[in-house]
């Protein structure tokens, strides 16, 4: 399996623009989970699924922030319009749900976003 | 407060070193812990994990959770220079597939 795909890995866009980014999970998993990543917060959950349906989006910053999953093997985020603090590398991970806890999370390599 | 406190860093030993990075946290129904590596431009990736309290060992790394304390570590012997990455801990309480990050420790390895 090619693991998890993102594109694009970078996008530098101006200030009032929409962004989208996509995601293609690991085949078989059933959770997908979108984050955010600076320097000044860390790593932080902005939404999840399972099974394409939407659990938790109470990490979303704000309603410029959306998040699509039509089918298992694509998810989208968007921001519209782009501010320059939405800054940061934003990563797609995906998990199966096997027998037994299992929290194994498969990261992509990230989409490093620039708003100028 | 955040759920899970970890110290930034950077953190550099010199190659060889026996290398100690800690978390704490606040919630106590946490019962799965992880600890993610990460290199630079790369996103995370699992390398130990451990269920409730003890000691995990995997090669020159090992996992300690101390419940009581609310505080785990992570043990990294004959550190290398490729050991060179950020180190995050990630928790869970098990009633979902969320994970609570800490805000990951940058370790240098100098040769």
């Amino acid at each position: 399996d090619a693991g998890v795909i993102q594109s694009p890995r970078h996008e530098v866009t101006e200030m009032g623009q929409e962004v989208t980014l996509r995601c293609k999970p690991i085949s078989g998993h059933d959770y997908l989970f979108w984050y955010r990543q600076t320097m000044m917060r860390g790593l932080e959950l902005l939404i999840y699924f399972n099974n394409n349906v939407p659990i938790d989006d109470s990490g979303m910053p704000e309603d410029r922030f959306s998040a699509k999953m039509p089918n298992a093997s694509f998810s989208t985020l968007k921001i519209q319009p782009s501010e320059p603090r939405d800054s940061a590398v934003y990563f797609c991970a995906s998990s199966v749900n096997s027998p037994g806890p299992s929290y194994e999370q498969y990261f992509g390599p990230g989409t490093r976003l620039t708003v100028t | 407060q955040k759920e899970v406190e970890q110290d930034p860093g950077p953190l550099s030993v010199p190659e060889g070193a026996i290398v100690s990075l800690n978390c704490t946290y606040s919630n106590s129904a946490f019962q799965y812990f992880m600890w993610y590596r990460q290199y630079s431009r790369k996103g995370p990736e699992l390398l130990m994990y451990t269920y409730s309290s003890g000691n995990k060992e995997d090669g020159r790394f090992t996992a300690q959770v101390d419940k009581s304390s609310k505080y785990i570590s992570l043990f990294i012997r004959d550190s290398q220079p490729s050991d060179s990455a950020t180190y995050l801990c990630a928790m869970s309480a098990g009633s979902n597939y969320q994970l609570i990050w800490g805000a990951g420790t940058k370790l240098i390895i100098k040769p």
